[in-house]
């Protein structure tokens, strides 16, 4: 049973391009987030939902949209994807924030050509 | 702003020694404190986390953490490693204002047969 996951693992495109990064829970969590890692393992928060309402929201470009149907999903859409977009994204869950544990999808790995 | 520096980007160590991963936490107050592991290829797993309960903290898989204050350190540790424990280590703050995790720039565990 997977807690969290994420589909497609993999997402090659080319420039230009608009993709989508879609996350499940099954875990009861009320809370989600985005998380984009890069070529240097560093990992950083984009966005976070909790009951389908944004919390955070990162100097992320406004070319990524989040979006959030229900408490169980939070997807990523992103416009004109750049080659600078490259990079691990993964997406997460807890009950409520702060101190409580995350649990973390798989990946997505996103290469822009 | 809160902030953590993990002191070493590679630790490489045999089978059957102790393991330590450095950490060190910038907080204008009492800091959450967290280790995350992250296996090739997967996403990440906590490890053990730090809630101004007790100072040291027993984690999975035989790591701990002691949190002291005086050194503002939170250093990972664990008495003898296994070929398992090889992957990617990322020490973690939450930041009390906004709930947000900020993580380290990780430090890659090798261990040698």
């Amino acid at each position: 049973d997977t807690a969290v996951s994420q589909t497609p693992k993999y997402l090659v495109t080319q420039m230009g391009n608009d993709k989508s990064i879609k996350c499940e829970q099954n875990l009861g969590h009320d809370t989600m987030y985005w998380y984009k890692q890069d070529s240097k393992k560093f990992l950083k928060i984009m966005f976070s939902y909790n009951n389908k309402e944004l919390i955070i929201n990162e100097t992320v470009p406004n070319r990524f949209s989040p979006k959030s149907p229900d408490k169980a999903h939070l997807n990523l859409h992103i416009n004109s994807l750049e080659l600078g977009d490259s990079a691990v994204y993964f997406c997460a869950s807890s009950q409520g924030t702060g101190t409580n544990e995350q649990f973390f999808g798989p990946g997505t790995r996103l290469t822009v050509l | 702003a809160q902030s953590v520096t993990q002191l070493d980007s590679h630790v490489s160590v045999s089978e059957g020694t102790p393991v330590l991963l450095r950490c060190n936490y910038s907080s204008s107050y009492s800091p959450s404190l967290f280790w995350y592991v992250q296996h090739p290829n997967k996403g990440l797993q906590l490890l053990l986390k730090y809630t101004s309960a007790a100072t040291l903290v027993k984690g999975i898989n035989g790591f701990e953490a002691e949190f002291k204050k005086s050194e503002t350190s939170f250093h990972l540790t664990k008495p003898s490693a296994h070929m398992s424990d090889a992957a990617e280590y990322f020490c973690v703050v939450s930041d009390g204002n906004t709930d947000k995790l900020i993580f380290g720039t990780g430090t890659r565990l090798q261990v040698f047969p």
